[in-house]
Parts: structure tokens; sequence; C-alpha cells
């Protein structure tokens, strides 16, 4: 079965520093997602994207967060300088269509940062 | 915007139990409610999703109630087994985006 898959699983990095957290989508998929769950509490949107822009996003996705599709099949995550609030698992999800009323996502096993 | 609560937070039941899990979301536009299963150290992954269209709908042990007037959608899992023990997540969404419910812990003991 195809799979979204997250690099790396886990991330432990000094406040202030860059971050990128990747994400290979299911390669057919054309929607891509970033949500964040921090310990013990649950799924929050960040972000989508499709046809290489950001087509929705959440107000925790600030300036200091970023999304790029670098080739045909990466998807990134980066946040540029990090905060201790930004500690949590990030989830890559992607979809085949998107659109009005979502579709099945499927999520990566994502990628724990852990800020000090 | 969209606001999903979500009850019971933990629950336990015996193996071979029913266990029930609801959802109530806010934001009538909404036509998609998928529930997610996550297990420890996992991705959460979808189970079993309805549309606003439809009022029931099964798979196997599994089962999710829309009530669109009231607002709120159940999961039903019936002759629950230990490895249904999880965290379950309902999700509402009218857009590419899902907001989740806070999650429920469920514990089956055998």
């Amino acid at each position: 079965e195809p799979e979204v898959t997250q690099t790396p699983s886990h991330q432990v990095t000094q406040m202030g520093q860059e971050v990128i957290l990747r994400c290979v989508p299911i390669s057919n998929h054309l929607y891509f997602y970033w949500y964040r769950q921090i310990l013990g509490q649950k799924v929050e949107f960040l972000v989508s994207f499709y046809n290489n822009e950001i087509s929705e996003k959440s107000e925790i996705f600030d300036d200091q967060f970023s999304v790029e599709r670098p080739d045909g099949s990466n998807f990134t995550l980066k946040i540029r300088s990090t905060k201790l609030e930004d500690s949590a698992m990030y989830f890559c999800a992607s979809t085949l269509l998107g659109g009005h009323g979502a579709n099945v996502l499927t999520f990566g096993a994502g990628s724990r940062l852990t800020v000090l | 915007g969209e606001n999903v609560e979500q009850h019971p937070s933990t629950l336990s039941v015996q193996e071979g139990d029913s266990a029930v899990i609801k959802c109530t979301y806010s934001d009538s536009a909404s036509n998609y409610f998928p529930w997610y299963k996550q297990e420890l150290g996992k991705g959460p992954q979808l189970i079993i999703d309805i549309r606003s269209n439809v009022g029931e709908k099964k798979d196997q042990r599994i089962a999710v109630t829309l009530n669109k007037t009231a607002k709120h959608f159940s999961l039903h899992i019936t002759e629950t087994q230990p490895e249904d023990s999880a965290v379950y997540f309902c999700a509402a969404s009218n857009t590419d985006k899902l907001i989740f419910g806070t999650g429920t812990r469920l514990q089956v003991f055998p």
C-alpha cells in the first residue's frame, strides 16, 4: 500500500535554529498538507499546498514557517528560527483530490521535533 | 471557524463490549466527517468516514452515525478487541482543512 514517508523521525534542535522537515507524499497525489500535534493535544492544521502554492494556512503558520516542493517528490516544512513552543509531532499528509469537502488524507508517521 | 468537541477523553471497556465515541461540530457547512485511529508512535490512520448526504455507514465492526440537524456524529465499535486500543480522533471539514477533535483514548482490557 502506498505510504507517505517523513524524515527525520526525531530531531532535537536548539532554540533559534532552523529546521527542515521532509516528506515524500504518495506519488500521484496532488494536494499536500502539514499538521502538527503538541504532546497530548489534538492534531492541528498548519498549511495546505497545491499546484506549487499555499492554498490555505492557519494562524499557527506565521512568517517563521515556509513550505516548498523543491522537486517532483519532496515536500518540505521549514521553521526559520525555532521556539520552545514549536516542539511537537509534525505530520505530513497528501491526497489525490482536494477541494470542497476534503477527501481521504493519508498521513505519514510524523517527525518529532524537540526544541531545547 | 469550525470547532469540534469530542467525548469522552478516555474510555475503558472489556474485550467484546461495545465502545461509543461522540463528537459535535459547530459549522453547519461541514460535510465530511472522518474518524482516525492513532497508535503509539504512528500517524493518524483513517478507519471510516461519512459525508453529509448519508446518515449511517458501517464497515464490519465499526459504524458511524451522523445527525446533521443536531450537528453531531458518533463512532461505534462492536465486539471490541485488545488491538482496538488506541487514540481515536474525529474530524470535520468542508474544505481541504480537517478540524480535529481532542481525541479519545480507548483501552480494551482482555
